[in-house]
């Protein structure tokens, strides 16, 4: 079947500190791969994606690079800043998927 | 504008009562989806529609109704409410059934409460 497995939260850091969030997956086929962001009170945003191997996906200084030997998307930023707190959530889709497979979602909090 | 519009945004109801909640697209998507978040922030599918048409129904008590009266609204109905629908339901939408390559769109969630 198809997972997604992210690692675990919270995480904590401080302002500028760099960020990785891992994520592996599962999945027959050749998935896209999402990373979505949650803000507090608020919904889900799509912050980047990529939809085929080696594949890098940016937005907001986040990468993330679509990493098929390894069946990884890790999420990266340089220098995290107090508004990147959220929780961040790891999806794919499979090629022949109706709907999208979510990780576990990781809390991020970053300290001034 | 916002793309995908839920209502309402927090609703706080008691036990036993019936409840809806609303969603629009403005997207000229074709597919809809209800996503429920549990406390723990886990995200699963509950179900999708595709031009009006039921594709997905995860193992959701029958108590939970969806209807898409057109392509761009997915209400859904909630009958005789229990403390563990407590959650956060999302709608979202995409412009086709084959997600690869495309973007699913979320709208800002509706608090539900019961109590």
């Amino acid at each position: 079947g198809n997972s997604v497995t992210q690692m675990e939260g919270p995480v904590t850091l401080s302002e500028e500190a760099f960020l990785t969030i891992n994520c592996t997956y599962t999945a027959t086929g050749y998935p896209s791969l999402f990373w979505y962001v949650q803000y507090p009170g608020e919904g889900l945003q799509l912050l980047l994606k990529a939809t085929k191997a080696d594949d890098k996906g940016s937005n907001k200084g986040f990468e993330a690079t679509y990493r098929k030997e390894t069946t990884s998307f890790h999420l990266e930023k340089g220098s995290v800043q107090v508004s990147d707190s959220a929780v961040y959530f790891c999806a794919l889709t499979p090629g022949s998927a109706r709907q999208l497979t979510f990780g576990s979602g990781t809390q991020l909090t970053v300290l001034p | 504008d916002t793309a995908v519009s839920q209502t309402p945004k927090y609703l706080v109801t008691q036990m036993g009562n019936d409840k809806s909640i609303k969603c629009e697209q403005n997207l000229g998507h074709d597919t809809m989806y209800w996503y429920k978040q549990d406390s723990k922030k886990f995200l699963k599918i509950m179900f999708s529609y595709n031009n009006k048409e039921l594709i997905i129904n995860e193992t959701v008590p029958n108590r939970f109704s969806p209807k898409s009266p057109d392509k761009a609204h997915l209400n859904l109905h909630i009958n005789s409410l229990e403390l563990g629908d407590s959650a956060v339901y999302f709608c979202a939408s995409s412009q086709s059934l084959q997600l690869s390559g495309n973007t699913i769109y979320f709208g800002e969630g509706s608090w539900l409460t019961v109590v």
